[in-house]
């Protein structure tokens, strides 16, 4: 069966300070891969997706970037995080070809002081 | 573009009775709606999905869904519902548009809050 891990679970880091959040996707090959954030426990907002290894579709610009260097792994990053960066991150896969259905991991918690 | 709405911030209901969270949605040709559900400081588990055939769909723990094309709504129900259902519903769209790749778009979401 297939499974998505995502980490940390939780996440604090000061303004200014890099972030790596890493997603890894067991079970099948050649996932889409997406990247959400959820901002004060409501709606999602969809940043990035990827459709195989080093292609990246931006939806929203933005001080985030990601990165998909083998085929079950996306990475979120930045440089320097801002306050506005906080929130609760999540990755999700679908199968490629029936893409109907999105899994989703458990999230990352995201607090930046 | 796809779009879907959730008018209901929060439901209320008691513990065996039933519920029932509405979602409409704008869609240009046939709409593949899906529900999720999540849990506090958790991912978002999926439900249940219409893509073509009846317009009643069950899904998981009990829950089913109405789509409705006249009125383009996809109400999720639940006969009798359980204090464990108390969590967040999400409602959503797949974008048609060619290079979309199963991209969904999600309503804003209801709360729902079930007590004994």
């Amino acid at each position: 069966s297939q499974t998505i891990h995502q980490w940390p679970a939780t996440l604090v880091q000061p303004v200014g300070s890099p972030l790596s959040l890493e997603c890894t996707v067991e079970g099948t090959s050649n996932p889409n891969l997406y990247w959400y954030r959820q901002a004060a426990g409501r709606g999602l907002q969809l940043l990035f997706y990827s459709v195989g290894i080093g292609q990246i579709s931006s939806e929203v610009p933005q001080n985030l970037s990601a990165s998909r260097p083998q085929d079950r792994q996306f990475i979120l990053s930045s440089k320097k995080l801002l306050l506005s960066d906080s929130g609760f991150y999540l990755c999700a896969w679908s199968p490629r070809g029936r893409e109907n259905i999105q899994y989703f991991g458990a999230g990352t918690r995201l607090s930046v002081l | 573009a796809q779009s879907v709405a959730q008018p209901e911030d929060q439901v209320n209901v008691a513990e065996g009775n039933p519920l029932t969270v509405k979602c409409t949605y704008s869609v240009s040709g046939n709409p593949y709606l899906f529900w999720y559900v999540q849990y506090p400081n958790r991912g978002l588990q999926f439900l249940l999905k219409y893509i073509t055939g009846d317009n009643l769909v069950k899904g998981s723990y009990g829950f089913e869904a109405e789509f409705n094309k006249s009125q383009t709504s996809f109400h999720l129900k639940k006969p009798s519902a359980l204090v464990s259902d108390s969590a967040l519903y999400f409602c959503a769209v797949r974008d048609m548009t060619t290079d979309s790749w199963g991209k969904l778009q999600f309503g804003s979401g209801t709360q729902v809050v079930v007590t004994p």
